[in-house]
């Protein structure tokens, strides 16, 4: 089966840093979502992207965060600085179109100390 | 703007009894509705859709939503539960013309042997 590959799985970062994580979409797949999930929010829209121009960042806060698809095989998402309060899993999702679905990756768990 | 509302955060059963998981959403166009399923440690994964036709949709592993336009409601059924169906169960909608895919704040089925 064709799958979002995310990396890295795990990420412990000090306040202050920068963080990026990475993800590959399903080759094919031109509609691109980063999602934070954390217990007290859900899930939370942070971007997306259609043939990877960005179509809607709003949810994603735009001092400290950006995400960007340099090709069709890569999209990105960096936190600079990172703080303890955007510890959380943050998924990437793939898609040709809502109706068949998105397919998410297995998620970065991101811990800011 | 669209939302997403589950009322039960979690939601225990006996294993090969029923259960139903609602969601509620609200909109001020046509929707689609979506229910995803997420196993610890994994990504969201798409169990079953409505986009238009039978209200009444299914999935393979024996669930089922039905589509209720006048309660704006898309709960889930199943009518016997097994261990393995024990995750978090996503409701999640999508408005005409627009891409986004908007989740309320999932259901956590736990199953009792």
């Amino acid at each position: 089966d064709a799958r979002v590959t995310q990396t890295p799985r795990h990420k412990v970062t000090e306040m202050g840093q920068e963080v990026t994580m990475r993800c590959q979409p399903i080759l094919g797949h031109n509609t691109v979502f980063w999602y934070r999930q954390t217990m007290m929010q859900g899930l939370e829209l942070l971007a997306y992207f259609r043939n990877r121009a960005p179509l809607d960042d709003s949810g994603m806060p735009k001092d400290r965060f950006s995400a960007e698809m340099p090709d069709a095989t890569l999209a990105t998402l960096k936190i600079q600085p990172s703080e303890p309060r955007d510890s959380a899993v943050y998924f990437c999702a793939s898609g040709e179109d809502r109706e068949f679905g998105y397919t998410f990756g297995s998620g970065t768990r991101l811990t800011v100390v | 703007a669209q939302s997403v509302t589950q009322l039960d955060s979690q939601v225990p059963v006996f294993e090969e009894a029923p259960v139903e998981l609602r969601c509620n959403y609200s909109s001020s166009v046509s929707v689609y509705l979506f229910w995803y399923v997420q196993y610890p440690n994994q990504g969201l994964q798409l169990l079953l859709k409505y986009l238009s036709g039978s209200t009444l949709v299914e999935s393979i592993n024996g669930f089922e939503a039905e589509f209720n336009k006048s309660q704006t409601s898309f709960h889930l059924r199943k009518p016997s539960v097994h261990i393995s169906d024990t995750a978090e169960y996503f409701c999640a909608v999508s408005e005409f013309g627009n891409e986004k895919l908007t989740f309320g704040t999932g259901t956590r089925l736990t199953i009792i042997p």
